[in-house]
């Protein structure tokens, strides 16, 4: 159980185009899911909370209009890298906690590594 | 959030024990985990801990928690090779959302060596 889908693994595209990523929630309903950046060899580093029906709450430092979050139902949450440039190329990771689960565990996906030209 | 910290590498021969500690700051934290990331996947839940446990067994994992040194421990019984990975110790730390963030340390790679 609590198994977290990505879509895609991994993508490459030009520099100024835009990039979609899902995170799926498979097996369970998720009200709140994150995402998250990860550099080589670094730790994770949260970009932004993703909460169905609502606006996404970002971090200190992360721009909103250039990681769009759209989390539309129970079990898909997406983010849109828009006018992807080089330094964009990165790690994403997205989590999942399931709904009404008190320790507020987080269940994570496999991660799409993006690669901007 | 708050720091955690972790030392960044263990070499270990396959079938010794494994001790990956870890260090954390905030003492409201309910939970503590540990996940294990192998090259290009996600993290996976190896275990978490309540708080208000000293220690907890899952089959060759055991966690350990000194709650007064805020210091948080995971051994690995018999260590093999598919262990080699990353494994990240966080915890769980409140906001003024309605929800708890993690705060990860940075990763504490082991190499299982034959």
């Amino acid at each position: 159980g609590a198994v977290v889908s990505q879509h895609p693994s991994w993508v490459i595209c030009k520099s100024g185009t835009s990039v979609k990523i899902e995170c799926r929630s498979l097996d369970f309903q998720a009200t709140t899911m994150f995402w998250y950046r990860q550099f080589p060899k670094q730790s994770l580093m949260l970009m932004a909370t993703s909460n169905e029906g609502s606006k996404a709450t970002y971090e200190q430092g992360v721009e909103k209009d250039k990681f769009l979050i759209n989390h539309a139902s129970l079990t898909l949450s997406t983010l849109t890298v828009t006018s992807a440039h080089p330094e964009d190329s990165s790690f994403y990771i997205c989590s999942a906690i399931l709904a009404g689960d008190s320790t507020d565990t987080q269940y994570f996906g496999p991660g799409t590594r993006l690669t901007v030209l | 959030g708050e720091d955690v910290e972790q030392s960044l590498f263990l070499s270990v021969r396959e079938g010794d024990s494994s001790v990956i500690n870890c260090t954390y700051t905030d003492s409201s934290s309910t939970y503590l985990y540990w996940y294990k990331q192998e090259p290009g996947a996600g993290l996976q839940l190896l275990t978490y801990i309540f708080s208000n446990m000293d220690m907890k067994q899952d089959q060759r994992l055991t966690v350990l928690l000194n709650k007064k040194d805020k210091h948080l421990s995971l051994r690995i019984a018999d260590t093999q090779t598919g262990d080699s990975a990353i494994y990240f110790c966080a915890e769980i730390y409140m906001t003024t959302d309605s929800w708890g963030k993690l705060q990860f340390g940075a990763g504490t790679q082991v190499v299982v060596t034959p």
